[in-house]
């Protein structure tokens, strides 16, 4: 089946400073690459997603990057805030149906 | 429009104890899924429906966990009897499939504590 890996598990930056999260898949049919975010006692929420036919989608201070030859994508946040601070999870799906998903990433954004 | 409802939010029992949780999907979502998370770690599929039908249960443990999915809207997940390892938060999460792919929306979760 599909292996997903998220790293880092941890990462802290200042307030205004840019965050990366990368994972990488290891099923070239994925094609499906949904970023979720999960706030201490509640459920993940999506936040952003893409799909294998785009490189890159952006909404506002998120991004996402995909790179199919390389089988890794990353969520790139700008102008941090403490309010991002939560768990960042990834996941891959080949077909829309069964979900794979990383370890997640601990943001915490300093003020 | 409501998002994913699920019942209780908090649950704390003695191993060997039964317990049950509960779901109520997004409307009109014919995917249900019930997910396990452990502490530090992403979710993990336990089951997977598509209208009435288990389509993926493959990661449920049969001999202590059972759900169902009367009429294909809501769902619940038993565990009996309950052991310490049970301990995690269970989400119910559901989607709409369709021809160009599939989007998953989770609930707030259950969290159970086996002591």
């Amino acid at each position: 089946g599909e292996n997903v890996e998220q790293h880092p598990s941890t990462l802290s930056v200042q307030e205004g400073d840019s965050a990366v999260i990368k994972c990488t898949y290891s099923d070239s049919a994925s094609n499906y690459f949904p970023w979720y975010k999960q706030e201490l006692g509640k459920g993940p929420q999506l936040i952003i997603d893409i799909r294998s036919n785009v490189g890159e989608k952006k909404d506002q201070r998120i991004a996402v990057t995909l790179n199919k030859t390389a089988k890794h994508f990353s969520l790139h946040i700008t102008e941090t805030q403490p309010e991002d601070s939560a768990v960042y999870f990834c996941a891959a799906s080949v077909t829309g149906n069964q979900f794979y998903f990383g370890t997640g990433t601990s943001l915490t954004v300093i003020p | 429009e409501a998002g994913v409802v699920q019942s209780p939010r908090y649950k704390i029992i003695e191993k060997k104890q039964p317990v049950a949780f509960w779901c109520n999907p997004i409307s009109g979502h014919n995917t249900l899924y019930w997910y396990r998370q452990n502490l530090g770690q992403g979710p993990e599929l336990l089951i997977r429906y598509e209208n009435e039908e288990a389509v993926d249960d493959s990661q449920l443990p049969k001999d202590r966990f059972s759900a169902e999915r009367l009429k294909g809207v809501d769902s619940t997940l038993k565990i009996q009897p309950a052991e310490l390892g049970d301990s995690a938060v269970y989400l119910c999460a559901s989607s709409l499939l369709t021809g160009s792919g599939n989007t998953i929306y989770f609930g707030e979760g259950s969290w159970l504590t086996v002591v």
